[in-house]
């Protein structure tokens, strides 16, 4: 099984202030299809799992511009360059290489100050 | 409109065997592009993926609880059931039914989840 691992587990940030968080897997995502299948999803308190960003970089359909992905082969960063209260959460990074045998990271909790 | 429904016990004993069923709407699980898997939560951790079908029956497990899930569906009922045994209070988690899309390799709708207690 790939190995998904986030840094750091928890981010408190000031309302606009920039946060970034990184995650490692333990072999590369990069399909012979060319593609790179990392994921970033947000959980907010009390709800499942949201869809941020697809493919490292690409946002998903209503997702902020705040909201960046970046990285390849095995290291990948998910930025928000002002962060807002309503960015509270748990963010995971999730690896579909081996599809269906998926894997999440640890999770980073992102707190406001 | 896309939905995944979880649905079952909210409290097993240790060594049942829990059966949790995830309804659909909004797509068929014939539908060759989708499939559905199980995804669970403990409290406070991380999301660990459980068990896939796709629309052809073809089933996919976890490595380490393959001994001890089994997937199945209806389609005509629109209905993903997973069954997993010997039940522990390590168990014990938020178990979502997601759908995921086999040509972009994601999950695009969970479910609400429910929560599993295993307790005596």
């Amino acid at each position: 099984d790939i190995v998904m691992t986030q840094t750091p587990l928890s981010l408190s940030v000031t309302p606009g202030q920039p946060a970034s968080i990184s995650c490692k897997s333990s072999q590369s995502l990069l399909h012979s299809d060319g593609k790179t299948y990392l994921y970033w999803y947000l959980q907010k308190p009390g709800q499942s799992p949201q869809l941020l960003i697809y493919e490292v970089s690409n946002r998903f359909s209503g997702v902020p511009d705040r909201f960046s992905g970046s990285g390849s082969g095995t290291d990948f960063t998910l930025k928000i360059s002002r962060v807002e209260a309503e960015d509270v959460g748990v963010y995971y990074c999730m690896q579909s290489i081996q599809l269906p045998a998926i894997t999440f990271g640890q999770g980073t909790r992102l707190e406001i100050k | 409109q896309v939905t995944l429904k979880e649905s079952g016990p909210v409290l097993v004993k240790p060594t049942e065997t829990l059966t949790l069923t995830c309804t659909v709407s909004g797509f068929s699980l014939s539908n060759a592009r989708m499939g559905v898997s199980w995804i669970r939560q403990p409290p406070g951790k991380a999301l660990e993926w459980l068990a896939h079908i796709f629309s052809n029956d073809e089933k996919s497990y976890s490595t380490s609880l393959k001994s001890r899930l089994t997937i199945s569906k209806d389609t005509s009922k629109s209905q993903v059931v997973l069954t997993m045994t010997n039940m522990d209070p390590v168990d014990t988690a938020t178990y979502y039914c997601a759908r995921i899309l086999v040509d972009s390799n994601y999950v695009d709708y969970w479910g609400q989840g429910t929560l599993v207690t295993v307790s005596s």
